[in-house]
């Protein structure tokens, strides 16, 4: 069975900074998706960025940036240039594809607070 | 405009209660999911679906039931057998096509309360 692991609990990152949340996974499979979810305080559950494991190039999406290390299995996130509105949780998240189930796997997640 | 509804927003219930939390979504979207949160556990699949009239247990269906009668309903019914209910609820759905590849779209959740 898959499963992923996040473990920082909690981190902090100064306005304008560089933050690193880490994320590894376990799995069998060659092809599958990995996922950032945000989760801010209204508790809507908001895709960061996507990750294709057959894919080499790291996935960015603006100040997100992700570093893909399959053969470690892990796949963390960096947000550059922290701003207030990152402060939420973030949960890494795994997705099969060969499977045929598409369950989503999540990690017990990483609060992220930004400090003015 | 399109996305998933979850409601109600906030529900009570008396131990030995049985209650349905519904989930709607209009993005026509062949799968669906139930997730429950709690503090430092992340998020648990409870049951999804992948066609109309057809869903599998998740990691945590003890206690729950749910149906899927219609593409976009997936209402999810706890049961008084679910011995610690209280919880955060979170509906998501997503494409089956591989070739859209998309993420799973969530709801705004419901929160929970046995009292």
């Amino acid at each position: 069975a898959q499963t992923v692991t996040q473990s920082q609990p909690e981190m902090s990152v100064q306005e304008a900074e560089t933050v690193t949340l880490s994320c590894t996974y376990d799995t069998s499979e060659s092809d599958y998706y990995l996922f950032w979810y945000k989760q801010p305080p209204s508790r809507q559950m908001i895709l960061v960025i996507r990750q294709e494991a057959y894919k080499q190039q790291n996935a960015t999406e603006n100040r997100f940036s992700v570093n893909f290390q399959k053969a470690a299995k892990s796949f963390s996130l960096k947000i550059s240039d922290s701003q207030l509105g990152d402060a939420a949780m973030y949960f890494c998240a795994y997705r099969s594809v060969t499977s045929g189930t598409y369950k989503y796997i999540f990690g017990t997640g990483t609060r992220l607070k930004v400090l003015a | 405009d399109g996305g998933i509804t979850q409601s109600p927003k906030y529900l009570f219930r008396k131990e030995g209660q049985n209650v349905t939390l519904s989930c709607e979504q209009n993005l026509n979207h062949d799968a669906m999911y139930w997730y429950r949160q709690d503090p430092g556990q992340g998020l648990r699949l409870i049951y999804y679906s992948q066609i109309v009239n057809d869903f599998q247990k998740g990691d945590i269906a003890e206690g729950y039931s749910v149906s899927r009668e219609k593409k976009e309903s997936f209402p999810l019914t706890v049961t008084s057998a679910q011995k610690n209910p209280t919880a955060f609820y979170l509906c998501a759905s997503r494409h089956r096509d591989r070739a859209r590849n998309t993420e799973a779209f969530f709801g705004q959740g419901t929160r929970l309360t046995v009292v």
